[in-house]
């Protein structure tokens, strides 16, 4: 069965970086497009970009563009997403989800994974 | 970008009442519409995609009709189970992008 499975919590100082994997399972990896979402305490849901785990190709929501990096490793089925210079209003889950670019719906979830950002 | 706005923001229903939720796109969207259900802690479950396609799974008391820029979801007869946050999702095929709109919290009454 797909499985999309998410590295776990993480506590950042303001300023600092962090790196969120999804390890996926149960499908063909290459066949499918990896997006982001995340979601602030108490919040909607925010769609920050997704990758192509075919080609490596990216798109980024504007508002995180310049600080925010998704990439995909092959090898292992797994995608990664890099935010930069945290900020306090960083703090919410973070998302990995499963693509259809056939029918532009996520699919599959992974459980997600809080990041707090506090000094 | 393009603003996907709900309505209502909350909404109560006693179980077995129906219950409509609207998203309304600031421009068309075509039928690129997908429909999701939140409980607390929970991910995003996928509903109804294409506007209108109950995805696997989903049982039939969940509909979705629209295009363009007017959506609805309706839950024919409300269950214990279906006490939710309730979320519609458009892409854009140009520049490539996806928006939520603000969702909306179906009550007990």
């Amino acid at each position: 069965q797909v499985q999309l499975v998410q590295s776990g919590a993480e506590v950042k100082k303001p300023g600092a970086s962090v790196k969120v994997s999804c390890k996926t399972s149960g499908y063909t990896f290459s066949n499918y497009i990896i997006s982001w979402v995340r979601q602030a305490p108490g919040q909607g849901l925010e769609w920050m970009g997704w990758i192509s785990a075919h080609n490596g190709n990216t798109d980024y929501a504007q508002k995180f563009q310049g600080r925010v990096t998704m990439t995909t490793e092959t090898s292992t089925t797994t995608a990664y997403m890099e935010l930069r210079s945290l900020r306090s209003d960083d703090t919410a889950v973070y998302y990995c989800a499963r693509f259809s670019s056939a029918y532009y719906f996520f699919d599959y979830w992974g459980r997600g994974t809080l990041v707090t950002v506090s000094s | 970008e393009i603003v996907m706005t709900q309505s209502p923001a909350s909404l109560s229903v006693s179980p077995g009442e129906r219950a409509t939720v609207s998203c309304r796109a600031s421009q068309s969207v075509s039928s690129n519409l997908a429909w999701y259900q939140q409980k607390p802690g929970q991910a995003p479950r996928l509903l109804i995609y294409g506007a209108s396609t109950r995805a696997i799974g989903i049982p039939g008391r969940f509909s979705g009709s629209g295009s363009g820029t007017d959506f609805t979801l309706t839950i024919s007869s409300l269950q214990s189970e279906d006490f939710a946050v309730y979320y519609c999702q458009q892409y854009n095929n140009w520049p490539p992008a996806l928006t939520f709109g603000g969702g909306t919290k179906v009550e007990i009454k």
